[in-house]
């Protein structure tokens, strides 16, 4: 079975940093891009960065600069480190498996980050 | 950046009634698009992809239309689980941008 777990959220002040990790299993984890995607309370999805099988990142204008996601194969495992925290960075956040022309399947269960003085 | 527009917000609709949802994009992503169902608490489930394709294990009531610009989700006999949130999702201008519609909840009239 495909599984992705999500750690290392938690309460952060403004202008803080935290590093988030995602374990995968249950498939070939270097033969597939990963992204992460994060959710506002109440909000919509928005797609945070990905990272392809060859190590190359993609990131929206939010995050870009202040967001580093990486992979290590040999643990399965995908990372986002978020530095510069912003109260508007205050969400869920889910990895995800890229499908091969970047859909998003499955998904992790989500962990929350929250911004706050 | 490509824009994806989604409506109605809210859809009611009673068990057993169809459903059509629609995403329209501000530009033409040709048939790269997926469909996204989302319940309260959990994690977003892939439904369609490539505009009509449905994933593994998705039921047959769900299907995808339409290509370029105007898309549909059809829910052809609206089960109790299907009452979500469902988002649509373009992937043409991949890599560097991918981008979500703001969602339609469905809801129980």
């Amino acid at each position: 079975e495909v599984q992705l777990v999500e750690s290392g959220g938690g309460l952060v002040q403004p202008g803080g940093s935290l590093r988030l990790s995602c374990a995968a299993s249950g498939f070939t984890f270097s033969s597939y891009d990963m992204h992460w995607v994060r959710q506002a309370t109440g909000k919509g999805l928005e797609w945070v960065s990905a990272i392809g099988t060859a190590g190359d990142t993609y990131y929206p204008g939010s995050v870009k600069g202040r967001f580093t996601i990486s992979r290590e194969n040999a643990k399965n495992s995908l990372y986002l480190q978020m530095n510069s925290l912003r109260a508007g960075d205050t969400a869920v956040y889910y990895c995800a498996r890229g499908g091969p022309l970047s859909w998003f399947d499955p998904w992790g269960q989500g962990t929350l980050v929250t911004v706050s003085s | 950046e490509i824009v994806m527009t989604q409506s109605p917000a809210t859809l009611s609709v009673s068990p057993g009634e169809r459903a059509t949802l629609s995403c329209r994009a501000s530009q033409s992503v040709s048939s790269n698009l997926a469909w996204y169902q989302q319940k309260p608490g959990q994690a977003p489930r892939l439904l369609i992809y490539g505009a009509s394709t449905r994933a593994t294990g998705i039921p047959a009531r769900f299907s995808g239309s339409g290509s370029g610009t105007e898309f549909t989700l059809t829910i052809s006999s609206l089960q109790s689980e299907d009452f979500a949130v469902y988002y649509c999702q373009q992937y043409n201008n991949w890599p560097p941008l991918l981008t979500f519609g703001g969602g339609t909840k469905v809801e129980i009239k």
